[in-house]
């Protein structure tokens, strides 16, 4: 089956410590993206990328860091400069524009608490 | 910069009843997509419906329809028949065009219950 993985469900780190959340798609998608949500609110991006080895921030990149080394994954690092990590992590990806109906496709997302 | 509004934080409806969620958008820009997505308690995203601001016809999927108003930038959702699985948070999003790529733009999201 093609689409998106997230791992782990639940992560759980110590104030202070970079956490890297793992996000793997076999869609074939050329772009994919990372947003973050907290309680009651919409989803914010973080970070994107277009094409391997090239990325953007987003509207809230402080704090976090991606890399894209292959086309199927695309992993995001909070790091201990994230004033407030704990939230909702969610991954996606599509196609590139141009492409019809190339809406972006979700994973599970990975809920994110920093004690 | 794109911003999208969903004034209603939640919602309720009767199962077999209609309900419609609204939307409204601030843009420049003459070419985009907007979006209404779906997400259950699961946290799963789900895609809902399409609508290219191109197009003059509103998009339909089943029981799901779009009133588009380009002039007034408002986007509102009609879900017919409402049945207990269409409960979750729904979102808004706008997507623009440019070079950026296809970057979203949500609204704040409405909590849609149904009950039976």
């Amino acid at each position: 089956d093609g689409g998106i993985t997230q791992s782990p469900k639940y992560l759980f780190r110590k104030e202070g410590q970079n956490v890297t959340l793992s996000c793997e798609q076999n869609l074939n998608h050329d772009a994919m993206y990372w947003y973050r949500q907290d309680p009651g609110q919409g989803l914010r991006l973080i970070y994107y990328s277009q094409i391997v080895n090239d990325f953007q921030k987003g509207d809230i990149a402080e704090g976090y860091s991606v890399s894209r080394e292959k086309k199927e994954s695309f992993p995001l690092t909070v790091t201990s400069a994230q004033k407030n990590p704990t939230a909702f992590y969610l991954c996606a990806s599509s196609t590139q524009p141009g492409t019809v109906h190339y809406e972006q496709y979700f994973g599970p997302g990975t809920r994110l608490t920093v004690t | 910069a794109q911003t999208v509004t969903q004034s209603q934080p939640e919602m309720s409806v009767q199962e077999a009843e209609t309900v419609t969620l609204s939307c409204t958008y601030d843009t420049s820009e003459s070419d985009y997509y907007l979006f209404w997505y779906k997400q259950p308690p699961s946290r799963q995203m789900i895609l809902v419906i399409r609508q290219e601001a191109y197009k003059q016809q509103n998009a339909t999927e089943n029981r799901f329809s779009v009133n588009f108003q380009k002039a007034a930038k408002s986007f509102s959702l009609k879900i017919s028949d409402s049945q207990l699985g269409d409960a979750a948070m729904y979102f808004c999003a706008y997507r623009s065009e440019g070079t950026s790529g296809s970057r979203l733009t949500f609204g704040e999201g409405t909590q849609l219950t149904v009950n039976p």
